[in-house]
C-alpha cells in the first residue's frame, strides 16, 4: 500500500528552524513530484511547495508565503521528501502535509496524516 | 494567482439527498480542478480530478462536472460518511490555489 509518514514537527520560537521529513514506500519514489501542503488550525489548505522528479531537473516552485525562508528538496535514493523551515514566523503555525503529485499534474493522490508545526514565543 | 471560491460554504441535508457543491475560478483554468473529502483530523483525500474523472475507490455517487469556469461536485445520494469538508483545487498554474471549503454535515 502506498504510504507517505511526515515527521519533525514540534514548537519553535518566532526567527527559529525546523526540518521536516516524509518517508515514502511502496511506490517508485523516484517518478513522481512531491509536494508540502499546510493548514492553519481551523483553516483551509494551503500549497506551500512542489519538487519535480530526476527527469524534470528536480525544478523546485513555491508559494509567495514561503519563497526565501523555505526549501524542498527530496533525496531519491532514501525515497524522502524534506522541508527545511527558516526565518519561521507565528503564521507558519499549522499541520503540515507531504502529498505525492500523480502524473506531475499537480493532482495530489497520496497524503501523509501531517506534522504539527507550532511558532510561538 | 487563480482565486477558487467555493459555495456555499457549508450545508447540512438529509441521508438520500442530493448535494452540489460550486467552485468558481477567477479565470480560465481548462479542465484542471480537483476536489478532496477532509475529515476532522485527517488528511484530505482525492475524489475527483481532471474535473470529472473519479479516483479509483472512490464511491460512484460522487461525480464532477464543468461549464466554462464553474465546476460542480455532486453526491448524487447523500451517505452518512459522507460528512466532512470537501476542497476544489485548481492544477492549471504556479501557485496552486484551493478553494475556501465546504463543510457537509447529515441532518
Amino acid at each position: 500500500e502506498v504510504q507517505v509518514v511526515e515527521s519533525g514537527g514540534g514548537l519553535v520560537q518566532p526567527g527559529g528552524s525546523l526540518r521536516l521529513s516524509c518517508a515514502a514506500s511502496e511506490f517508485t519514489f523516484s517518478d513522481h513530484y512531491m509536494v508540502w501542503v499546510r493548514q492553519a488550525p481551523g483553516k483551509g489548505l494551503e500549497w506551500v511547495a512542489r519538487t519535480r522528479n530526476k527527469a524534470n531537473s528536480y525544478i523546485t516552485e513555491y508559494a509567495a508565503s514561503v519563497k526565501g525562508r523555505f526549501t524542498i528538496s527530496r533525496d531519491d535514493s532514501r525515497k524522502s521528501l524534506y522541508l527545511q523551515m527558516n526565518d519561521l514566523k507565528t503564521e507558519d503555525t499549522a499541520i503540515y502535509f507531504c502529498a505525492r503529485d500523480l502524473y506531475g499534474r499537480a493532482i495530489f493522490d497520496y497524503w501523509g496524516q501531517g506534522t504539527l508545526v507550532t511558532v510561538s514565543s | 494567482d487563480i482565486q477558487m471560491t467555493q459555495s456555499p460554504s457549508s450545508l447540512s441535508a438529509f441521508v438520500g439527498d442530493r448535494v452540489t457543491i460550486t467552485c468558481r475560478a477567477s479565470q480560465s483554468i481548462s479542465s484542471d480542478l480537483n476536489w478532496y473529502q477532509q475529515k476532522p483530523g485527517k488528511a484530505p483525500k482525492l475524489l475527483i480530478y481532471a474535473a470529472s474523472t473519479l479516483q479509483s475507490g472512490v464511491a460512484s455517487r460522487f461525480s464532477g462536472s464543468r461549464s466554462g469556469t464553474d465546476f460542480t461536485l455532486t453526491i448524487s445520494s447523500l451517505q452518512p460518511e459522507d460528512f466532512g469538508t470537501y476542497y476544489c483545487q485548481q492544477s492549471y498554474s504556479i501557485p496552486l490555489t484551493f478553494g475556501g471549503g465546504t463543510k457537509v454535515e447529515i441532518k
